[in-house]
C-alpha cells in the first residue's frame, strides 16, 4: 500500500547530540513536509520541499536541517541548536505544493530529550 | 501568534448525537479550510475542506460550514461514533502554507 514511514517512531537523545527522523513516502507527490506537535498545540510547519535538491524554511526553522536528495526521502535532523526538541514530529506530503490542503501524514516520531 | 483557533479544547458527546465543532480563523485571505482528525499516537487525517467562496460543503456524515461575515469554521458529525473519537483540526491554506489550530479532543460517550 502507498503511504508515509517515518522511523523510529520514539527516540531519546540526550542533549547536545543531533539525531536525524527518518521520512520515506512512496506516494509518487512532489512536495513534502515537517511538522512540530507540542500537546495541546496545532502543528507548525518546520520545512517543507516541492522538489528534489529544493527545500524552504517554514515558521520554526532554527535547529532543525533537511535534506531532499531522492524524491520519495525527507530526512529532518534535529540539531543540538534546537533548544526544545522534545515534541512529536509529523512528516507528510501532497501531490504538489499547491495541493497542500490534503496532506498524507506519517505516524509520527517521538522524540524526548534527557 | 496563530491565525486559526478553536472555541473549544474539548468536546464531550453521547453515541448517536450529532457533534459540532466549531473554529475560529483571522486570515481573510486564505483560499481554503480543513479539517482534519488525529487519533491518539497516529498523524492527522483529512476529513474535508471548503474553498472561500462556498458556504457548505457535505461529506459522509461530515458537513463543513464556512462563515466569512464572523470567519467562523465548523465541522459537524452526523450520529457520532465511537470511532469518531480523536483530536479534530482546522486549517487554513494561504498559498503554500496550511495554518493549523490548537485541535478540540472529542469524546464519544456510550
Amino acid at each position: 500500500d502507498g503511504g508515509i514511514t517515518q522511523s523510529p517512531k520514539y527516540l531519546f537523545r540526550k542533549e547536545g547530540q543531533n539525531v536525524t527522523l527518518s521520512c520515506e513516502q512512496n506516494l509518487n507527490h512532489d512536495a513534502m513536509y515537517w511538522y512540530r506537535q507540542d500537546p495541546g498545540q496545532g502543528l507548525r510547519l518546520i520545512y517543507y520541499s516541492q522538489i528534489v535538491n529544493d527545500f524552504q524554511k517554514g515558521d520554526i526553522a532554527e535547529g532543525y536541517s533537511v535534506s531532499r536528495e531522492k524524491k520519495e526521502s525527507f530526512p529532518l535532523t534535529v540539531t543540538s541548536a534546537q533548544k526544545n526538541p522534545t515534541a512529536f514530529y509529523l512528516c507528510a506530503s501532497s501531490i504538489v505544493l499547491r495541493s497542500n490542503r490534503e496532506l498524507f501524514f506519517g505516524e509520527g516520531s517521538r522524540l524526548t530529550v534527557l | 501568534g496563530e491565525s486559526v483557533g478553536l472555541h473549544l479544547p474539548t468536546l464531550s458527546v453521547q453515541e448517536g448525537d450529532n457533534s459540532i465543532i466549531n473554529c475560529a480563523y483571522s486570515n481573510s485571505a486564505s483560499d481554503y479550510f480543513i479539517w482534519y482528525k488525529q487519533e491518539s499516537g497516529k498523524g492527522p487525517q483529512f476529513i474535508i475542506d471548503i474553498r472561500s467562496n462556498m458556504d457548505k460543503r457535505q461529506g459522509q456524515r461530515v458537513t463543513v460550514l464556512l462563515n466569512k461575515t464572523v470567519k467562523h469554521l465548523s465541522l459537524q458529525i452526523a450520529a457520532t461514533q465511537p470511532g469518531d473519537s480523536a483530536v479534530y483540526f482546522c486549517a487554513e491554506s494561504n498559498d503554500y502554507k496550511l495554518s493549523f489550530g490548537a485541535g478540540t479532543t472529542v469524546t464519544v460517550r456510550a
